[in-house]
């Protein structure tokens, strides 16, 4: 039972440049989360996916957009890149329930961010 | 988003049984107390969660306060590779967000 997988591994980018991470979810999953973590912090909430479309968002710019396929993947897109968002990117899946809460979040690794 | 409140760092022994507290004094009557824990460059692992009993899995124990407004996680006998940073999140039915803090950094000593 595959978990939930990200790519890439890790990254550097430029100042100013734009870049793409990418998340398959646990398979039965329907939810797509991220969260950006700065080193010695802890996760903090980007957005969740469900059905394609953004369904909650956390206090972050514009900059930071998403996008979920019909096969629940998720991409976070991050654009005019700052030094301030090298950090590790975390994806997690979990499934929307109707009722009696959400279920447990699954994590990938992430992806570590680095902005030169 | 109601928030959780720990420790930021305890110690325990190998093999013996480690209590980490968190508090969440805000808790509606809907939010599932989750734990979770990152070992060095992992993402979060999902150890246990509940909404108002005690629960118990292969992994650890969650003590939920009558009250529902602190709860423990209990690791009953402690290993070495249980040291991590453990988180307490609160996620409610009507919010698909979870607020992290900074969570606690366990250290078990041989």
């Amino acid at each position: 039972d595959a978990g939930v997988t990200q790519s890439p591994t890790h990254l550097i980018k430029t100042r100013g440049q734009q870049v793409t991470l990418r998340c398959s979810p646990k398979s039965g999953h329907d939810t797509v989360s991220w969260y950006q973590q700065a080193l010695g912090q802890g996760p903090q909430f980007i957005f969740q996916y469900y059905e394609e479309e953004e369904r909650q968002r956390g206090n972050f710019p514009d900059r930071f957009s998403g996008h979920q396929f019909p096969n629940y993947s998720s991409e976070l897109n991050v654009n005019a890149l700052l030094l301030g968002d090298s950090a590790l990117y975390l994806c997690a899946s979990s499934l929307m329930v109707d009722s009696g809460g959400y279920s447990p979040l699954h994590f990938g690794n992430g992806t570590r961010l680095t902005v030169t | 988003d109601a928030k959780t409140t720990q420790p930021n760092s305890m110690e325990s022994n190998e093999e013996e049984p480690v209590h980490l507290p968190c508090n969440h004094s805000t808790i509606s009557g809907t939010d599932y107390i989750h734990w979770y824990r990152q070992l060095p460059s992992q993402g979060p692992e999902y150890v246990i969660h509940g909404l108002t009993s005690n629960v118990n899995n292969r992994m650890a124990s969650l003590a939920i306060a009558e009250d529902r407004k602190s709860s423990t996680l209990i690791l009953h006998r402690a290993t070495l590779r249980d040291a991590a940073v453990y988180y307490c999140i609160l996620r409610g039915t009507n919010a698909g967000k979870s607020t992290f803090g900074d969570g606690t950094t366990l250290t078990v000593k041989p």
